[in-house]
């Protein structure tokens, strides 16, 4: 399979503490985007990089959030000291500066914050 | 506030007939528009696009028109198929391509009835 991948797909955890959140692109895509979908919403973007640097976050991105694509390859998302707000579908999408300039998303990682 | 809008929460078409899906964006800034479907328990999946220089693109069932002077775009499906049966959500982007963080409406969830 050469799609996106996200690890863990559900994830249950109690209110204040941290997960993290790991999201394989498609191998040959450089760009990498983090999106939150809570219901009834589309998604929202969060952040994206480009190869391992970090382009732009956004103001939805509170610092309890972090994300990192340490080699430009894979990246995780980290939520510090959850909230019951954070519950959310995080989803991970991946494209190739230059292509055709669609994003390719992965199945998204469900969190529940109890 | 929604600067890319999908006033219609839900759609029934028989099958067979044309479904017609439509987005209203805000942001004159947007210069790159896409539709991606979602089936549940999955990741959007990318359908169609259009740039701003072009008022129509198609491929196959699907055609994609852009009306920038009223800042309208909607989506065609001829002939609807109950496998398009899914949450069909319009974004934006102000990159002249989709490698840039895109801006999702709510979603239209299209249900074709056999």
């Amino acid at each position: 399979d050469t799609g996106v991948s996200q690890d863990p797909r559900h994830k249950i955890t109690k209110r204040g503490q941290n997960v993290t959140f790991r999201c394989d692109p498609i191998s040959e895509h450089n760009r990498l985007y983090w999106y939150r979908q809570t219901l009834g919403q589309g998604p929202e973007f969060l952040t994206y990089f480009q190869n391992e640097a970090q382009l732009e976050k956004s103001r939805l991105l509170s610092d309890r959030f972090s994300a990192e694509r340490p080699k430009g390859s894979f990246s995780t998302l980290e939520i510090q000291r959850t909230e019951q707000g954070d519950s959310a579908m995080y989803l991970c999408a991946s494209s190739l500066e230059g292509g055709a300039g669609e994003q390719f998303f992965g199945p998204g990682t469900r969190l529940t914050v109890l | 506030d929604q600067q890319v809008k999908q006033n219609s929460p839900s759609l029934s078409v028989q099958e067979g007939r044309i479904s017609i899906l439509n987005c209203d964006y805000t942001n004159s800034m947007f210069d790159y528009f896409l539709w991606y479907k979602k089936y549940p328990a999955e990741g959007p999946t990318f359908l169609i696009s259009i740039s701003s220089i072009k008022d129509k693109n198609e491929d196959g069932r699907f055609t994609v028109f852009l009306n920038k002077s009223a800042k309208h775009l909607s989506l065609h499906i001829v002939p609807s198929q109950p496998g398009d049966s899914a949450v069909y959500f319009c974004a934006a982007s102000a990159g002249y391509s989709g490698n840039t963080p895109l801006v999702f409406g709510k979603g239209t969830r299209l249900s074709v009835i056999a």
